[in-house]
């Protein structure tokens, strides 16, 4: 399996611009979660889904965040507008139990 | 107050040493994780332990649910165990910790 795979990989866009997110995650698993990582704030849990449904966003920060889950295989993390503060690198993992895969991350800059 | 507190927040250490990490929390858990994160950025969860004891290879962790307090324990350490170590908790929500920043030298 090639794991939990994202893209992209790297992106830098300017304040204001629509910023989306892309999450593969491993075939089989039923949870999903989103992750947003900084100098400042460390890790933190934005969002997750058991079985493509949300669980758990009192992560989100704001409105201008939202993420979906269409199907099993594919989910989304969507910023607008973007923000320089949202410059971070965002994670997303996905697991079937106990363990959790994580994606290598995206490393967003907003300019 | 953060609700996870790890110590040490960095550590250096000789190849072979046994090496401790220590992770206290305030709130009321699920469970409690090891992640590993490598220089290049990338995450490996190592444990989730709900009570006890886990071991895997050289990597042991160990959790007090009355203390509320958690162990991450590595025998025989090498340089290639250099990482960030981050313990996180979920309850009600996920917390983490700052992170444990481990060099091991040769």
């Amino acid at each position: 399996d090639a794991g939990v795979i994202q893209s992209p990989r790297h992106e830098v866009t300017e304040m204001g611009q629509e910023v989306t997110l892309r999450c593969k995650p491993i075939s089989g698993h039923n949870s999903l979660f989103w992750y947003r990582q900084t100098m400042m704030r460390g890790l933190e849990l934005l969002i997750y889904f058991n079985n493509n449904v949300p669980i758990d966003d009192s992560g989100m920060p704001e409105d201008r965040f939202s993420a979906k889950m269409p199907n099993a295989s594919f989910s989304t993390l969507k910023i607008q507008p973007s923000e320089p503060r949202d410059s971070a690198v965002y994670f997303c993992a996905s697991s079937l139990a106990e363990t959790q895969y994580f994606g290598p991350g995206t490393r967003l800059l907003v300019l | 107050k953060n609700e996870v507190e790890q110590s040490p927040q960095n550590l250096t250490a000789q190849e072979g040493e046994f090496i401790t990490i220590n992770c206290s929390y305030s709130v009321g858990i699920s469970a409690l994780h090891w992640l590993q994160q490598h220089p290049g950025g990338g995450i490996v969860s190592l444990f989730m332990l709900s009570s006890g004891k886990k071991k895997h290879g050289r990597l042991i962790a160990t959790i007090n649910i009355q203390e509320k307090h958690s162990s991450l324990h590595i025998t025989a350490s090498h340089p290639r165990d250099s990482a960030v170590y981050i313990c996180a908790v979920t309850g009600n929500q996920f917390y983490f910790g700052t992170g444990t920043s481990l060099t091991v030298i040769p």
